[in-house]
């Protein structure tokens, strides 16, 4: 079975700085998804970012980068430029390549301030 | 990108009553529905898998006959929370997987806030 684990359950930043936020996985597959979900005061899950295990290069989507690290079974969030409308609580998932079932974090709260 | 509906978006019920929670994908097919169960500040719990033409698939410790989920078609799955309690008042939330990604990107509906009088 595959265990996501997010250490960090609280975190703040400061406006127009940088954070990064620690995602652990442990599986035995080989190739697999992950995930970052960002869940604002609305409560709608959004998609922030994905990467495929077999990609080396990480995944970069606007502000938004991840450091994929394969061997360490780790893959950060790393949010540049914050800005107040990030404030959410962000979960990182799994899903490996058979199914479609995805396995979630306990979440991250991120509060970002003026 | 895809989108999945649920109905309705709060719903206060007096304990003993049965509730039924609506998820609908709206501009695709989703033979696989997955139901999941947040408290606050708290992760999603994954309940139960739906699945269209076939029974749901239970999470160890959910109960099934509590919590009846029916997938009429390829566009809805239904989530019945029969004889409600104030435990199980909480976030619910459904999502669909969208067929032929590699990924398996899961879309997200807004969710439910059941609260149990």
């Amino acid at each position: 079975a595959q265990t996501v684990t997010q250490s960090q359950p609280e975190m703040s930043v400061q406006e127009a700085e940088t954070v990064t936020l620690s995602c652990t996985y442990d599986t035995s597959e080989s190739n697999y998804y992950l995930f970052w979900y960002k869940q604002p005061p609305s409560r709608q899950m959004i998609l922030v970012i994905r990467q495929e295990a077999y990609k080396q290069q990480n995944a970069t989507e606007n502000r938004f980068s991840v450091n994929f690290q394969k061997a360490a079974k780790s893959f950060s969030l790393k949010i540049s430029d914050s800005q107040l409308g990030d404030t959410a609580m962000y979960f990182c998932a799994f899903i490996n390549n058979a199914g479609n079932m995805l396995t979630f974090g306990g979440g991250t709260r991120l509060m970002v301030k003026p | 990108g895809a989108v999945v509906s649920q109905h309705p978006s709060w719903v206060i019920c007096k304990s003993g009553t049965s509730v039924k929670i609506e998820c609908r994908s709206l501009d695709f097919q989703a033979t696989t529905m997955f139901w999941y169960r947040q408290f606050p500040k708290q992760s999603l719990m994954l309940m139960a898998t739906s699945n269209e033409g076939s029974k749901a698939t239970y999470e160890q410790g959910v109960e099934k006959d509590k919590f009846l989920i029916n997938h009429a078609s390829l566009t809805l799955s239904t989530l019945t929370v029969t004889s409600a309690h104030p435990e199980d008042s909480s976030f619910y939330i459904c999502s669909a997987p969208l067929s032929g990604r590699p990924d398996n990107e899961q879309f997200f509906g807004p969710g439910t806030r059941l609260t149990v009088l």
